[in-house]
Parts: structure tokens; sequence; C-alpha cells
């Protein structure tokens, strides 16, 4: 299996839809992370999580909500989203949020908001 | 606060010739550094890393990147380039918020090989 999986890789909602985005890793690590890709910006980080607990909420509007069961799973629940908010939503792992080991990423959920 | 920023949106270069990406960071402490790629409807992918070992630093798929202190750059080079190589290229810095590392991402630089 690869390092770390999301599903849907497309999803597209209306605006008073509610959906969900899943991400595994099968890496072992204790650190997982929800990125907003969106085009000509950098990387915006919205959530961090360290062995289930989260260690960053970087801003992000309530419509976005995370929830991570155990330190292999994250999801991010969609609610009453916007058009700005189509965008690739990216899922990373890393082997703890207090060393400096690279983030391995997920291959991203494509959303489109109508 | 640390930032990166690369110059270039967009880059291209000939087939076999030479690749170079610009970075440059801002720290006030020393950085761990980090160039990603991107292929098309993929997450990213790590090509290499600086962590204060040595200064020059090999990944995969024949790319390097040279740490300069001097003028705070992490440029990435590969001596000739490949049509695989057209992607997009993310610099990256990390930096630790009470114990808590997060990485902070430029902008991105897309390559385009030339046949």
């Amino acid at each position: 299996e690869t390092g770390v999986t999301q599903t849907p890789r497309h999803l597209v909602m209306g605006m008073t839809n509610k959906k969900s985005l899943k991400c595994e890793q099968h890496l072992g690590h204790n650190a997982m992370y929800w990125y907003k890709q969106s085009a000509k910006k950098p990387l915006e980080l919205m959530f961090v999580y360290s062995l289930e607990e989260r260690v960053e909420n970087n801003s992000v509007p309530s419509r976005f909500s995370p929830e991570c069961p155990n330190s292999s799973h994250l999801f991010l629940h969609l609610h009453t989203l916007q058009p700005e908010d189509s965008a690739l939503y990216l899922c990373a792992s890393s082997p703890g949020t207090t060393n400096t080991g690279e983030l391995f990423f997920g291959e991203g959920s494509r959303l489109t908001v109508l | 606060a640390q930032s990166v920023t690369q110059l270039g949106s967009h880059v291209s270069v000939s087939e076999g010739a030479l690749v170079l990406l610009r970075c440059n960071y801002s720290s006030s402490v020393p950085p761990y550094l980090f160039w990603y790629v991107q292929y098309p409807n993929q997450g990213l992918q790590l090509l290499l890393k600086y962590t204060s070992a040595a200064t020059l630093v090999k990944g995969i798929n024949g790319f390097e990147a040279e740490f300069k202190k001097s003028e705070t750059s992490f440029h990435l080079t590969k001596p000739s380039a490949h049509m695989s190589d057209a992607a997009e290229y993310f610099c990256a810095v990390s930096q630790t918020t009470s114990g808590t590392y997060k990485y902070i991402f430029g902008t991105g630089t897309r390559l385009k090989v030339l046949a």
C-alpha cells in the first residue's frame, strides 16, 4: 500500500452539501496535516495533529472541521462550503511535530464547490 | 517569521540543458530546507533536504541543491534536463514554534522542458 492514501480523489459538491475527505497513512507516523493548494498561492497549512491531538488550527473557517480518531486516520468534514473553497486538499504525515523529518504527502483530493 | 521566496513562477529549459530553480529563505536561526516536486494530479514528493550536515545535498533523479548561508539561498540544480522533469517544484523551510515544527512553502516554480 502507498504511504499516504486520500479518498476521494475528486469531489464535486453544492454549497449546502455535507461531505468528508479521508486520509490514511501506513507509515507509523505520529503527526498528520491538512494543506490547501489553490492556484498561484503557496500551500496553506490548515490543521496539524500530533498523536491525535490538534496542535495547529491556522485560522481556518468553521465550515472545515477536522477529525483525527487515531494516528493513522485523518478526516476533513466539509459543510456549507463556498466556491472559493474549490482547491486541491493535501494530506501529509511526518514522524512527529518535534523533529525535522520531511512530510509525506498523499495524492490529494480535488474539491469543486458549485 | 521564516519565509521562502522562489524566483520565477515558470522556467523553460531545453532537453539536456542545465536546470536552475532559485529559492531564497529568511530565517533567524539555522533552517531546515526542502525541495519537493509535484507531478500533475499528484501530491508532493521529497526531492532532497538540508538538515545542517553537508551544504551540498544530493537528491533523487539527479537533482542537487547547495545551502549558502551568506546568500540565504538553497537553489536546485540538475546538469541535464530530461522531459520527465517537467513538473512543479516547491522549496520549503521548517520552523519551530513552541517545540512544534511547521513547514512553510514557496509559491512553486513550474518547469517546462522543451524537446
